[in-house]
């Protein structure tokens, strides 16, 4: 079955350090990886996506992701945070399941940025 | 710029009561979902239609909860009678297919009391 792991359910950095958020996956095929951002009382945005083309993914913002099929991981990093990056971060698999495709999210990461 | 739209933003109501939730998908998406997001549950996914129908709406509790699409530009969700456990941020999402990224809307806040 495919899951989604984030391992860190927060994440405190200063502002204009690097960022690193984890997410380890579980796919029994090539899988569809996604990272969205949700501010508060906000709808989720679509950061960035991975689905089979360059492993190296760049997205919104300055994010970017490395799918690594060997770690099963999908990390998002970001060179240098910004304090409008303070948000809540999913890592999403999608998943075929029973002849449908579904979402898989990972439960969150909240980056908080400090001044 | 092409958005997903909901109606209504914020609704308080009372217990037993009717809810009917609106979602307007983007344009040309012929895949829509309907999320539930609590503290407690996260991100649920409630259903999943694709050209208007219903290809799982197993995360819904069926004896209260019922979800539509009465045309490609409408698609509702509807609860009846309310109960102060239904409390959460009602998102409607749309996609091209289940595959691909979706586009979420800003979400119902629904409060009820």
């Amino acid at each position: 079955a495919q899951s989604v792991t984030q391992l860190d359910s927060h994440v405190s950095v200063s502002e204009g350090t690097p960022v690193l958020l984890r997410c380890n996956y579980s796919s029994s095929y090539s899988p569809s990886l996604f990272w969205y951002v949700q501010h508060p009382n906000k709808g989720l945005q679509l950061l960035l996506k991975y689905t089979s083309a360059a492993t190296l993914v760049k997205g919104i913002n300055g994010f970017e992701a490395e799918f690594k099929k060997s770690e099963t991981s999908f990390h998002l990093t970001k060179p240098s945070a910004h304090m409008s990056d303070a948000a809540e971060y999913f890592c999403v698999v999608s998943s075929l399941t029973s002849g449908t495709y579904k979402y898989i999210f990972g439960t969150g990461t909240r980056l908080k940025v400090l001044a | 710029d092409a958005r997903v739209t909901q109606t209504p933003r914020h609704k308080v109501t009372e217990m037993g009561q009717e809810v009917t939730m609106r979602c307007q998908p983007i344009l040309g998406h012929n895949t829509v979902f309907w999320y539930r997001q609590t503290m407690m549950q996260g991100l649920e996914l409630l259903a999943y239609f694709r050209n208007r129908a219903p290809l799982d709406d197993s995360g819904m509790p069926k004896d209260r909860f019922s979800a539509e699409m009465p045309d490609a530009t409408l698609a509702t969700l509807k609860i009846q009678p309310s109960e102060p456990r239904d409390s959460a941020v009602y998102f409607c999402a749309s996609g091209l297919s289940g595959a691909d990224e979706q586009y979420f809307g800003p979400g119902t806040r629904l409060t009820v009391t």
